[in-house]
């Protein structure tokens, strides 16, 4: 089952500008990773934030945790029409199994 | 980083045959592999989870006897859908996670494989 939503599920901007997508999830968490999936392909490992940081900086990326309010917010500066694609966080869960849970998703689309 | 392959990377078959998919890790030793199913403009879902030397672990709704599972060494495990019909027509992926010995991470790091695209005419 996935461990939480994200949103907004489709997103459409101009290139340039910034895009934010947010991820809520339901139990606690070792850390919680970002992945972009462009259309049919794999997935491309973005960022992973532990449940001890509150934020992390990737290049353009920018990665806020809540664990008070089990969210995570993914910030991508500048936005390039190649940063069009999916996006999706995923959750490494404190109990259970040690797959990754993964959001619902969201997708970005980048005007040029 | 560390690279998991699949293959085939796509696969077209016909409704009651079976396909088989590999996945290995290719440069570290993986203690445990997940395979994931993805539906058009879905997310991932875990499909099981498998582990080296042992059965594998099958999410809740998924049939073991449909798709089977096999982690004969540290690097590589295959997926086999049995009897495919069309509704088993999907992207899957697999991921790798290496073992806190493996040296790689101290955190559970996986890697993931390119996916799989299987359509089932």
């Amino acid at each position: 089952s996935q461990q939480g939503e994200e949103d907004p599920q489709a997103l459409s901007i101009q290139e340039g500008e910034n895009a934010t997508m947010n991820c809520s999830y339901k139990t606690s968490i070792n850390n919680l990773q970002w992945y972009r999936q462009n259309s049919g392909r794999g997935l491309v490992h973005l960022i992973l934030i532990r449940s001890n940081e509150r934020e992390k900086h990737s290049g353009r990326l920018r990665v806020t945790l809540d664990t008070s309010k089990k969210s995570s917010s993914l910030l991508i500066t500048a936005s390039r029409a190649a940063d069009t694609a999916s996006y999706f966080c995923a959750t490494d869960q404190v109990t259970g199994r040690r797959a990754l849970t993964f959001g619902s998703g969201t997708r970005l689309q980048v005007q040029p | 980083g560390a690279v998991v392959s699949q293959h085939p990377s796509w696969v077209i078959c016909k409704s009651g045959t079976s396909v088989k998919i590999e996945c290995r890790s290719l440069d570290f030793q993986a203690t445990t592999m997940f395979w994931y199913r993805q539906f058009p403009k879905q997310s991932l879902m875990l499909m099981a989870t498998s582990n080296e030397g042992s059965k594998a672990t099958y999410e809740q709704g998924v049939e073991k006897d449909k798709f089977l599972i096999n982690h004969a060494s540290l690097t590589l495990s295959t997926l086999t859908v049995t009897s495919a019909h069309p509704e088993d027509s999907s992207f899957y992926i697999c991921s790798a996670r290496v073992g806190l010995a493996g040296g790689i991470t101290s955190y559970n790091e996986q890697f993931f494989g390119p996916g799989t695209r299987l359509t089932v005419l």
